[in-house]
């Protein structure tokens, strides 16, 4: 069965204090893996695609990495406007979309 | 551009009344999808259209319908709404481009069924 898990569910961490979170997944026929943002009170907004094992993407504070059976999302540096929900989502072969559960990320000044 | 719209953002219906949720994109994306997010569940697909004319049942169907009225346009319908279709609902659009799948969701419709 396609599955997504997401590790940890919820995440405090202070501020400039580096950490990563992580995406695990078992789906038939990976076609691309996404990573979201979500705010309290509105919808997700994307943050980035991979499409294969070694693959890296950046964004300011933010890498997102991707193996096999996982990905990353490591997040340098943190400030309190990083505070938000994670979600990781995956498309398998045969086009579905599956989304994990987010984790919670609250980043204190 | 407006990206993706909802309307209403919240609404109170009482059980056994009906409503339609309305989306709209801008972006000329050919894949529409309507999701509900539940605490603790993640979001989870109701029903998807893959391009215009089509539109096909995701996860959780049961209890709605949807019409895709054209390309920009993907509205959710619920005939007899129950309080377990108490939720957030998000539409979100895809594949503006070849092989381009990520999601852009709307800001979502709060809805509480009594």
């Amino acid at each position: 069965e396609d599955q997504v898990t997401q590790s940890p569910e919820a995440l405090r961490l202070q501020e400039g204090e580096s950490s990563s979170l992580n995406c695990s997944y078992t789906v038939s026929g990976l076609r691309g893996l996404f990573w979201y943002r979500q705010d309290p009170g509105k919808g997700p907004e994307f943050l980035f695609t991979l499409y294969s094992a070694g693959e890296e993407k950046e964004k300011e504070r933010l890498k997102a990495t991707l193996t096999k059976k996982e990905s990353f999302l490591h997040i340098t540096a943190p400030k309190p406007e990083d505070s938000a929900t994670y979600l990781c989502a995956v498309q398998a072969g045969d086009d579905k979309i599956i989304f994990g559960k987010g984790t919670r990320l609250h980043i204190l000044p | 551009n407006a990206g993706v719209t909802q309307t209403p953002k919240f609404q109170v219906l009482k059980t056994g009344q009906s409503m339609t949720l309305q989306c709209a994109q801008d972006m000329n994306h050919n894949s529409m999808y309507w999701y509900r997010q539940d605490p603790g569940m993640g979001l989870r697909l109701i029903y998807y259209s893959a391009s215009e004319g089509t539109t096909d049942k995701g996860e959780v169907p049961n209890g709605y319908n949807v019409s895709r009225l054209n390309k920009r346009e993907f509205s959710l319908r619920l005939e007899s709404a129950a309080p377990s279709q108490t939720s957030v609902y998000f539409c979100a659009s895809s594949g503006g481009t070849a092989g381009s799948y990520e999601q852009y969701f709307g800001p979502g419709t709060r809805l509480t069924v009594t």
